[in-house]
């Protein structure tokens, strides 16, 4: 089983609809859960951060965790063409190593 | 300055050659990171430093030589690199390692390398 998994997709939303993308992680002691975005030909840019059990919103984002089922996701409210991008999942384990799901390709449709 | 700058943004060697690829931050940062990502790929840690000192080697070959000659600086050495070295190499910076909860990290722009 890999440490992170998203689903690659693409996920393809209607302008204005609320984009979900998820993530599993895979060792229970991981303490800190990050989601970064990434357009074609840039770096990572974190956008979410959580650390405890619920829910945590910022702006049109909001990021969930739930450390019993080991998920971790991320709401895009009002998704915008500018959300069009690959959303990274990071997971600190404990060890002081920041390991990154593969991604989850998101395509907002006009 | 919440800037990690990233020098050359793009680098092309052969497999004799020997380059560096250099890093800064002014954030006051104690934590540096090195990651490699290939194209459609998630970043995989190369190297963490912390104070200065090299606390995590996810197993690099060793034609890959981190170094940190200060707080605010980070170079990666290359020597006898291979054509699959190619890749986006980035920078990371955060204000500490894990555990202290503040260990999110700030990318620099990347050095696209392309191996010859």
């Amino acid at each position: 089983q890999k440490e992170v998994e998203q689903n690659s997709g693409p996920l393809s939303v209607p302008e204005g609809a609320i984009a979900s993308l998820n993530c599993t992680y895979s060792d229970r002691g991981s303490q800190s859960f990050f989601w970064y975005r990434q357009y074609s030909g840039k770096s990572p840019e974190l956008i979410m951060f959580i650390y405890s059990n619920g829910d945590k919103e910022d702006g049109r984002f909001t990021a969930q965790l739930n450390k019993a089922s080991q998920y971790v996701s991320l709401l895009i409210r009002d998704s915008q063409p500018s959300d069009s991008a690959t959303y990274l999942c990071a997971v600190n384990k404990g060890d002081d190593k920041i390991i990154f799901g593969k991604g989850t390709r998101l395509h907002i449709l006009p | 300055d919440t800037e990690v700058t990233q020098t050359p943004k793009h680098l092309v060697m052969g497999m004799t050659n020997k380059k560096s690829l250099k890093c800064e931050q002014h954030m006051g940062h104690r934590a540096m990171y090195w990651y490699k990502q290939k194209a459609k790929k998630p970043p995989e840690l190369m190297f963490v430093y912390s104070y200065e000192k090299l606390s995590i080697n996810e197993s690099v070959p060793s034609r890959f030589s981190p170094e940190c000659p200060n707080s605010s600086l980070l170079n990666l050495h290359l020597h006898a690199l291979q054509p699959e070295d190619s890749a986006l190499y980035l920078c990371a910076s955060s204000q500490d390692k894990g555990g202290g909860r503040n260990e999110k990290l700030f990318f620099g722009s990347g050095t696209q390398l392309s191996v010859l």
